[in-house]
């Protein structure tokens, strides 16, 4: 079983729409988790951090579920700037991050 | 500032030739990283370095190696290198452990394809 686990997608979207990914993790002793936003032949860039109490920043919501081993983003009212690849980064402990695959999302007008 | 910068941004090598990656940081950062990205893969973490003069094996470090000589620099080597190491590189760096909410800021890449 993979440490992280995301669901490659593509997710196809109409703008506005509301979109959700969830990524799976396997190691409970988990501390930290993160989403970042990769486009297209570009590199990673910070998008939120997870925390036990959830994230919300302005479309953009990011939950953890510990008990089910899971974190989320929601993304409403999606723009087209929205499209590119999220990926899921779990932190074990210290500097051992460890990077999902990544959730390919595409929004179209 | 420039953040991270990647020397260079694409390469073309034969097996068995060698090269070095160059990446610089102009934020003061202790902590610098050397990632490998491949399609349907995530991230990993060939090396990295908690500092000036340290460095580190991460999850894929065979057929590399690695120098900190200085604070804002971080070189990648591949002595040998192999069709297998071709992939995307990216450089990153941080000024705390990711485990306590710091962000990675990532380098723009180097395309490496070995023939």
């Amino acid at each position: 079983r993979k440490e992280v686990e995301q669901d490659p997608g593509p997710f196809n979207v109409p703008e506005g729409a509301t979109v959700a990914f969830n990524c799976t993790y396997s190691n409970s002793a988990s501390q930290s988790f993160f989403w970042y936003r990769q486009d297209c032949r570009k590199e990673p860039k910070l998008l939120m951090s997870v925390y036990s109490s959830g994230n919300e920043d302005g479309r953009f919501t990011a939950q953890l579920n510990r008990a089910s081993q899971y974190i989320s983003l929601l993304i409403r009212d999606s723009k087209l700037s929205d499209s590119a690849t999220y990926l899921c980064v779990v932190i074990l402990y210290g500097n051992k991050l460890v990077f999902g695959a990544g959730t390919i999302l595409r929004v179209k007008s | 500032n420039a953040g991270v910068t990647q020397t260079p941004k694409f390469r073309v090598l034969k097996t068995g030739q060698s090269m070095t990656l160059l990446c610089a940081q102009d934020m003061n950062h202790e902590y610098m990283y050397w990632y490998r990205q491949d399609p349907g893969m995530g991230l990993r973490l060939i090396h990295y370095s908690v500092g000036e003069g340290t460095t580190a094996k991460g999850e894929v470090p065979d057929g590399y190696n690695v120098s900190r000589l200085k604070k804002q620099n971080f070189l990648l080597g591949l002595e040998s290198a192999a069709p297998s190491q071709t992939s995307v590189y990216f450089c990153a760096s941080s000024p705390g452990l990711a485990g306590d909410f710091y962000e990675q800021y990532f380098g723009p890449g180097t395309r490496l394809t070995v023939t």
